[in-house]
This record gives structure tokens, sequence and C-alpha cells, in this order.
């Protein structure tokens, strides 16, 4: 059973860089059906996709924080990554990592988000 | 962008009730529409895909229906323990999108 857990820090200054990590267990990240995500929700609020990444390196992102978001995987580690750069905090949120089901031979094309991982809350202040 | 609008945004209901949560997208996304459920301080959790096939897993009182723009999920019976906040997903087109969620409060 393939199980996601987030890491990071809790607390970034404004302006600097929101890093991430997502560790993958129970199954291989490369296994070449899936896409691994990046979904956010502030507080109290609704569920935003940040993008996600192919095992390949191929990746997705949501326009409105293409500029500033960079994720990456390190199939060694089973593990992916999120940088959000220059954030605010409007960027303060609970980061869920997921895995998305891949939609045929389409690139970019997914399914259905399962499993999630736990989440953690990032919150951007001084 | 695909915009999903739910309704209602919160509902208060009493169990055993029978309560139905709309997800309506701006332009046709044929069955490429998922429901999940998320209870609070947890992470969401799929119900249903593909509009109308449930989850491995999921109770018999959960159900979906509908495609192109107009869709439905149905509790039957409802149970104390489904007091939670659901959500639609469309991955019809990319960027993915959410409703902005139902909330359930039971009575």
């Amino acid at each position: 059973q393939v199980q996601l857990q987030e890491s990071g820090p809790g607390l970034v200054k404004p302006s600097q860089t929101l890093s991430l990590t997502c560790t993958v267990s129970g199954g291989s990240i490369s296994s070449g059906d899936y896409y691994w995500s990046w979904i956010r929700q502030p507080p109290g609020k609704g569920l935003e996709w940040i993008g996600y990444i192919y095992y390949s390196g191929s990746t997705y992102y949501n326009p409105s924080l293409k500029s500033r978001v960079t994720i990456s995987v390190d199939t060694s580690k089973n593990q992916f990554s999120l940088k959000l750069s220059s954030v605010t905090a409007a960027d303060t949120a609970v980061y869920y990592c997921a895995r998305a089901l891949q939609r045929g031979a389409v690139a970019g094309k997914s399914n259905w988000f399962d499993p999630w991982g736990q989440g953690t809350l990032v919150t951007v202040s001084s | 962008e695909i915009v999903l609008t739910q309704s209602p945004d919160f509902q208060s209901v009493t169990p055993k009730e029978k309560v139905t949560i709309t997800c309506r997208a701006s332009q046709s996304i044929g069955s490429s529409l998922h429901w999940y459920q998320q209870k609070p301080d947890q992470s969401p959790k799929l119900l249903i895909k593909y509009a109308s096939q449930s989850f491995s897993g999921v109770p018999s009182r959960f159900s979906g229906s509908g495609s192109g723009t107009d869709f439905t999920l149905t509790i039957n019976s409802l149970e104390a323990e489904d007091a939670a906040t659901y959500y639609c997903h469309q991955s019809s087109s990319l960027p993915i999108t959410f409703g902005q969620g139902t909330r359930l409060e039971i009575k």
C-alpha cells in the first residue's frame, strides 16, 4: 500500500522560498503509471492544485503559480519536491502531496488523486 | 480554466436523511469528475471516480451520477460519521480544478 509523507519547514519568511519534500513508501515513484502532485489548502478554504511531475521529470503547473513553482523528482530516494519562491502570507496553507493516476498516453492527462499525504502546514510570517 | 461550482455551500442534516450535493462545470468534462470527503484535520479521501464509480472500500450509501456539465453526489441514509466537507475535482483539462466544497453538518 503506497503511502506519502510531506516534510519541511513549518515557518517561512516573506519573500523567501518554501521547500517541501514528499517521500513515497510502499511503491516505486518510477512505476510509470502516475503523476506525483502537490495540492494546497489555505486555512478554512478549498483545495488548489499546484502541479505535478512524472518520474521522467516532465512537469505540469497551475498557470496561477507557474512563475514561482518548481517541482522536481529524485527517483533514487523515491521522493519528489516542491519549491515556491517569493512567498507571501497568501501562501500560508496546508500543503499536500498526492498521487494521480495517469490517463492514457496523452501527456499531462490524469485521473483521480489517491492516496494523499497527511499534509503539512506552512506559515509565511516574519 | 474549468470552474466547478458546488451547491449548497453548507447543509445541516439529520441522521438517516438522504443528501444530494451538486457540482456544475463551466464546460463539458465528460465523466472526468471525482468526489472526495475531507474530515476536519484530515486529508481528502477519494469517494467516487469517473462521476459514478465507487472507490474501493467506500460505503455503498455513497453514489455519484452525471456527465457533461452536471454531476451529483448522493449520500443515502446519512450517518454521523459523514460529517465532513465534500469536494468535486475535474481532471478533463489542465489546470486541474476543484469545487469550493460543501460542508455537511449532522444535527
